[in-house]
């Protein structure tokens, strides 16, 4: 079975340019999460779909970072301007099931961002 | 607010020796509760998660996590080290419902010395 699916895996952008991260997840995974992972920090949640909804936005800053999932299935990550601040890791995961908090969520390799 | 915290940014251990890395979590209502790993430059992978069952939680890699309600502790630990091992390992909290997500601690950096 294929694992999350993320592109690219590294970006280099100057300041105040737009980015945008890929993420598919695996296939039958309603529940997707796009996560943030500074430097020496676990990650945290930006944003969580269930199917094309998404369900928890309140940790995405609205006025640089926007998300779709437009069919239920894969979905993009946007920033628009970037930041110097914004270099981090970018973390897409899904899991199969969605509410009941003990389901496993498995993690694609990430998009490191630096941002010049 | 939950929070989850591991204490030691970094362990060194040398092969062979027990390892164990602390995670102590902070609430009143026992959440789920999960172990994973990062490899440099790769995604996250579950080692093992705890979701009410047995206490004691066997993962991949021979790793394991005892649940302590009265420490609301779960602590990682393996027999024996190997080079292998030498990873990240986040220890993260889970509650469900409507704000179902994961909450992770900071990390703990496992070197394993020859």
């Amino acid at each position: 079975e294929a694992g999350v699916v993320q592109s690219p895996r590294y970006k280099i952008i100057e300041k105040k340019q737009p980015v945008a991260f890929w993420c598919n997840p695996i296939s039958g995974h309603n529940t997707l999460y796009w996560y943030l992972q500074n430097l020496g920090q676990g990650p945290e949640l930006l944003i969580r779909y269930e199917n094309e909804e998404a369900v928890d936005d309140s940790q995405l800053p609205k006025d640089r970072f926007s998300a779709e999932r437009l069919k239920g299935v894969d979905s993009t990550l946007k920033i628009q301007p970037a930041e110097l601040g914004d270099s981090a890791v970018y973390l897409c995961a899904s899991s199969s099931q969605a509410g009941g908090g003990s389901e496993t969520q498995y993690f694609g390799p990430g998009t490191r961002l630096l941002v010049l | 607010a939950q929070s989850v915290t591991q204490l030691g940014s970094h362990v060194s251990v040398s092969e062979g020796a027990l390892v164990l890395l602390r995670c102590n979590y902070s609430s009143s209502v026992p959440p789920y509760l999960f172990w994973y790993v990062q490899y440099p430059n790769q995604g996250l992978q579950l080692l093992l998660k705890y979701t009410s069952a047995a206490t004691l939680v066997k993962g991949i890699n021979g790793f394991e996590a005892e649940f302590k309600k009265s420490e609301t502790s779960f602590h990682l630990t393996k027999p024996s080290a190997h080079m292998s091992d030498a990873a990240e390992y986040f220890c993260a909290v889970s509650y469900g419902g409507a704000t179902n997500k994961l909450i992770f601690g900071t990390g703990t950096l496992l070197a394993v010395q020859p």
